[in-house]
């Protein structure tokens, strides 16, 4: 299977602060990439589909300003938690979409904690 | 908007026993995939269905995709402790870019 990195895979930060993780597909190109959140026990929440050399597309309700995703190359997208809130703690995880095939291969995941 | 309906929720079973979560779109699908995700893992993609009525098998695992391709189900033969995880079905839609995920099934298996 194809492999995808995210770094990092636990972060905590301060209330106010913004936070960035990275998605790399290691052996395969992609031009989609997903950031999803999934909370304790829960399914994936997409948050925003990431489409390289364009804007990303995101999910009603969340907000754009606050989850700025950038996918400047084929292999790596960010996604950078803006002025972090408690509220914000989660479990970020970003898929790898293969084209013509559609399957995802996820991230391994970030966790991240504001204190 | 599209929904994929996932269920049980929630699957406790003996070692042994079979198991069977189901899938259910409320339109057509393109495809439809099957992850899995071990606890405090992330979801790894286990396969993928297209053709109205397909049925593949992955050792202990067999997956069914509809004939009307809105419904799937994913069957495990003989549970083993190593089956336990939560199981995501996830559907894309007929000329969409979307892949929508069930809310999964968590499956316990007891030694």
């Amino acid at each position: 299977g194809a492999v995808v990195s995210q770094h990092p895979s636990r972060v905590i930060c301060k209330s106010g602060t913004s936070v960035k993780i990275e998605c790399r597909s290691l052996d395969f190109q992609a031009t989609t990439m997903f950031w999803y959140r999934q909370f304790p026990k829960q399914s994936l929440m997409l948050m925003a589909t990431s489409n390289e050399g364009s804007k990303a597309t995101y999910e009603q309700g969340v907000e754009k300003d606050k989850f700025l995703i950038n996918h400047a190359s084929l292999t790596l997208s960010t996604l950078t938690v803006t002025s972090a809130h408690p509220e914000d703690s989660s479990f970020y995880i970003c898929s790898a979409e293969k084209a013509i095939s559609y399957e995802q291969y996820f991230g391994p995941g970030t966790r991240l904690t504001v204190t | 908007g599209q929904q994929v309906m996932q269920i049980p929720q929630y699957q406790h079973v003996q070692e042994g026993e079979d198991f069977t979560t189901y899938c259910n779109s409320s339109t057509t699908l393109s495809n439809i995939q099957w992850y899995k995700q071990r606890p405090g893992g992330h979801p790894v993609f286990l396969i993928q269905l297209v053709k109205s009525g397909e049925v593949k098998k992955q050792k202990r695992l067999t997956f069914q995709f509809g004939e009307a391709k809105k419904n799937s189900s994913l069957h495990i033969t003989a549970t083993q402790t190593t089956d336990v995880g939560t199981y995501f079905c996830a559907g894309r839609n007929t000329g969409g870019f979307k892949t929508i995920f069930g809310a999964g099934t968590r499956l316990f298996v007891k030694a």
